[in-house]
């Protein structure tokens, strides 16, 4: 069965960066994309990025763009987000999910488990 | 970019259908087919209900169903249970080749 597992859950200070990783398994890698989502305490869903590994293409939302880099190592069929300049603001659930749409950023049938990012000093 | 709109909160009783509505612009749900909707549990992951407006994927009950009428989408859940108590997100692809989540909607099941 497809599974996205991400890495553990991570303490930084303001002004410093995280990077997560998501291992996907049971799925075809590179008939996929993979978006990255977070989800602040208390507060709804909100796209970041994705990547489409056979195009090696990323798009970014724009108020991400510029601190935020998405990459793959397709050896280990892993996704990888960094969030850089890390402030309060950023403490949230990230979830890696994956598209069957290359074409076009559409929905994510499947999630990872979330991994939890808390920014404080 | 704003959330797509969505009511905060809805109810319900069990057995009656509700509809959650999701509205936008022309530059994302009323532009393009590839609205989507998600039910996430306090804690869990989002799980996709809908794709493309009124597509369900295999093992999704056929209580729930999806539509579009112009910028609006919308999500109606039949035959309510206690178990369909949980948080609801619409998503749209956007003119702007990104996407777009709505707020949010709890569905409360009396």
């Amino acid at each position: 069965q497809v599974q996205l597992v991400q890495s553990g859950a991570e303490v930084k200070k303001p002004g410093s960066s995280v990077k997560v990783s998501c291992k996907a398994s049971g799925v075809r890698f590179r008939s996929s994309a993979f978006s990255w989502v977070r989800q602040a305490p208390g507060q709804g869903l909100e796209w970041m990025g994705d990547i489409i590994p056979v195009l090696r293409t990323e798009n970014y939302a724009q108020r991400f763009q510029g601190r935020f880099t998405i990459s793959i190592d397709e050896s280990t069929n892993s996704v990888y987000m960094e969030l850089s300049s890390l402030r309060s603001e950023d403490t949230a659930i990230y979830y890696c999910a994956r598209s069957p749409m290359i074409v076009v950023v559409s929905h994510f049938d499947h999630w990872g488990q979330g991994t939890q990012v808390t920014v404080s000093s | 970019q704003s959330a797509l709109t969505q009511p905060a909160s809805v109810s319900g009783s069990p057995g009656q259908s509700i509809t959650i509505s999701c509205t936008g612009t022309s530059n994302d749900v009323g532009g393009y087919k590839y609205v989507s909707w998600y039910q996430q549990y306090p804690g869990k992951a989002p799980k996709l209900l809908i794709s493309d407006v009124t597509n369900r994927p295999s093992g999704i009950s056929r209580r729930f169903s999806g539509s579009k009428s112009g910028n609006t989408a919308s999500l109606t859940i039949s035959g309510l249970q206690t178990e369909d108590e949980a948080h609801y997100y619409c998503s749209s692809h956007t003119a702007s080749d990104t996407l777009l989540f709505g707020g949010g909607t709890k569905l409360t099941v009396l």
